[in-house]
């Protein structure tokens, strides 16, 4: 068990809707990373966050949003949901931004119908 | 697009045997970090190494890194059907990043 939480763990829509996935990172930890993971694709960075502000971003689509909140857990909302947008979608959590390792989730496997 | 790249994509080889996967990467990094990821679960960090380091072990595992190169190798020894995973490098880049960019894994298979 890392200590990561992620809710759901699965989710089925139809495309066009709007779902949202959660994360709660290890205790301690100020840093939370979101990745997509898909089968052709690999597992592809979107974002991430450090107390609070985001840090980084790589190839995160304008129909995506995240954020982190003061308690630090943060959300990732999926927008206009399309086939390909099918999944496993990962936080990952660590003590500082950048340096040392991640600690990952269970994942949330979304499946666009 | 992907920071490293895994070689083999795929491998299969017998209990006992030593597994070795190569990873290549594009431009300079900070650190280099190795993760196996059991079918459809999250990944587990396994070691990291830093740009200045060339060599590192942990318990059967013994990475490697080549700057010069860019190039890294993991290598499971004595493996077991229980290593059967994907393992993926991740690198960090150098000048201040805080995206640690995957490639796409090698899937080991360890036949019993």
């Amino acid at each position: 068990d890392s200590g990561v939480t992620q809710t759901p763990k699965h989710l089925i829509t139809a495309t066009g809707q709007r779902v949202t996935l959660r994360c709660s990172p290890r205790s301690g930890d100020l840093s939370v990373y979101w990745y997509q993971q898909s089968l052709d694709q690999g597992l592809q960075f979107l974002i991430q966050y450090y107390n609070g502000e985001e840090r980084a971003k790589g190839n995160i689509l304008e129909r995506f949003s995240a954020q982190q909140f003061p308690d630090l857990h943060s959300e990732l909302n999926l927008s206009s949901l399309e086939l390909g947008d099918s999944a496993l979608y990962f936080c990952a959590s660590s003590v500082v931004a950048g340096f040392g390792e991640l600690f990952f989730g269970e994942g949330s496997r979304l499946t666009v119908l | 697009s992907q920071q490293g790249e895994e070689d083999p994509q795929a491998l299969s080889i017998q209990e006992g045997e030593n597994a070795t996967m190569n990873c290549s990467y594009k431009t300079s990094i900070n650190n280099l970090q190795w993760y196996r990821q059991n079918s459809g679960r999250g990944l587990v960090h396994l070691i990291l190494i830093r740009s200045n380091e060339r060599e590192k072990h942990s318990g059967r595992l013994r990475v490697t890194l080549d700057t010069s190169k860019k190039s890294s190798s993991l290598l499971i020894t004595a493996s077991r059907a229980a290593d059967t995973a994907s393992y993926f490098c991740a690198s960090l880049l150098e000048g201040g990043s805080e995206k640690l960019v995957f490639g796409k894994g090698t899937k080991l298979t360890v036949n019993p």
